[in-house]
Parts: C-alpha cells; structure tokens; sequence
C-alpha cells in the first residue's frame, strides 16, 4: 500500500497554543494536500504544496514539505476550540492518477 | 451553491441486496472518485474517473462498480454488498488534471450491511 502515515495519531492541546501534526509517505510526489474532517462529515481542503515548494501558509496554517524525508507536516498557530477535527495528508504521486490519504491525526484543543 | 451531494446520506441493507449510491457535482469537474473511510485506515480510494467514459480502480476496488455516463454523476454500485463492505463512503471530484487541484468532499453516505 502507498498509504501514508500521520503522527501522532491523536493530539490534546489548549486553545492558544500551537499544534503540528506530521504526514509520511511513500512515493514521489506531483504535490501533498492537507484535509480537515469535523467528526463524521465531508473532508474540506485546507492547502496544497507542490513537490518543489518546501513552505507554504494560509492564514494560522504552515505547512512544509520534505521530499528528500518524504515527510510534511501542518503547524497551526494560536488554537481555537473550532479547530478540533481529525486533518489528513493526501499525497498525489508523481505516475499514475490515484490519490492516498493518510490515516489522519485526530486534534482536541480545549477550551 | 458549488457542491458534491451524495444520496442516500444513510443506508441499512442486508447481504446480497444490491445498491447504488449516487454522487452528483455541479462545479463541470472532470476528476471524480469514490473513497471509503474505515476507523484507523484513513480513506482508501475505490474508483476515480479522470472523464466521462473513463474509469479507473483505486486501492479497494473489489466488490464496486461504477460509471461515468454523464460528466456530472458518478454512482457507485455494489452488485452484491457484505458486511465488510459497512463503512462511510465519500465522493469528491477535482478540475482538469484532478491531481493537481484539491478535491471537493461529499456530505459522506454511511452503510450498514448486515
């Protein structure tokens, strides 16, 4: 299995601190995305990086990308209750059209 | 409003009951695909279509069919479900060159076969 692996698997914080979670995987990339799931709903995109970028940020999101470590991970800054979700890698490989998500972090910041 | 809209949102069946879920997007993406979400495996891809007539298996493709006849609908069809076959299903569809775009999430369809 291509799959990648997410770590930690879940993550405990207080609101205002900050939280990384990290994504490896297996082949090499086109790009890497990362999703967020509310418990039980659809995932929603938060930010794609592409295989020669090694930063990128959106708004509270970091997200870097390793590809000599096949790895990236996603810093949220300054938490907040709503941010509590399960986030996952998705990894887009650089031959073929199929898509692999990781097995995701799960994230409760506390109010 | 852009959106991915699956039907039915929730479905109990028996073992050997055929089914179809339906996907529909109304954003004229080209890339559709169909995952499965199981505790601890993350989403597993069952299908994707890169356009209309052109399908193709993910991962986990046993036990599913699908088609894509139309640019905007892409249901996915068990011929003869199983219990292992109970998970949350999601489908999603992207621009031209799908990899390359992020993907839009259904509202998730979770099944139940007994």
């Amino acid at each position: 299995s291509q799959q990648g692996e997410e770590d930690p698997q879940a993550l405990s914080i207080q609101e205002g601190e900050n939280a990384t979670m990290n994504c490896s995987y297996k082949t090499s990339i086109n790009n890497l995305q990362w999703y967020r799931q509310n418990s039980g709903r659809g995932l929603v995109h938060l930010i794609l990086i592409r295989s020669n970028e090694r930063e990128k940020h959106s708004g509270r999101l970091r997200v870097t990308l390793d590809t000599s470590k096949k790895s990236s991970s996603l810093l949220i800054t300054a938490s907040r209750a709503a941010d509590t979700a399960s986030y996952f890698c998705a990894t887009a490989p650089n031959t073929g059209n199929q898509f692999y998500f990781g097995t995701g972090t799960s994230l409760t910041v506390i109010p | 409003e852009a959106q991915v809209t699956q039907n039915p949102r929730y479905l109990i069946t028996v073992t050997g009951k055929k089914l179809t879920v339906t996907c529909s997007q109304n954003m004229n993406h080209e890339y559709m695909s169909w995952y499965r979400q199981d505790p601890g495996l993350g989403l597993r891809q069952i299908y994707y279509s890169m356009n209309v007539e052109v399908t193709d298996k993910g991962d986990v493709p046993e036990g599913y069919k699908v088609s894509r006849k139309e640019k905007r609908n892409f249901p996915l069809i068990l011929e003869s479900p199983s219990p292992n076959q109970t998970s949350l299903y999601f489908c999603a569809s992207s621009p031209y060159r799908g990899l390359y775009n992020e993907q839009f999430f259904g509202p998730g369809t979770r099944l139940t076969v007994l």
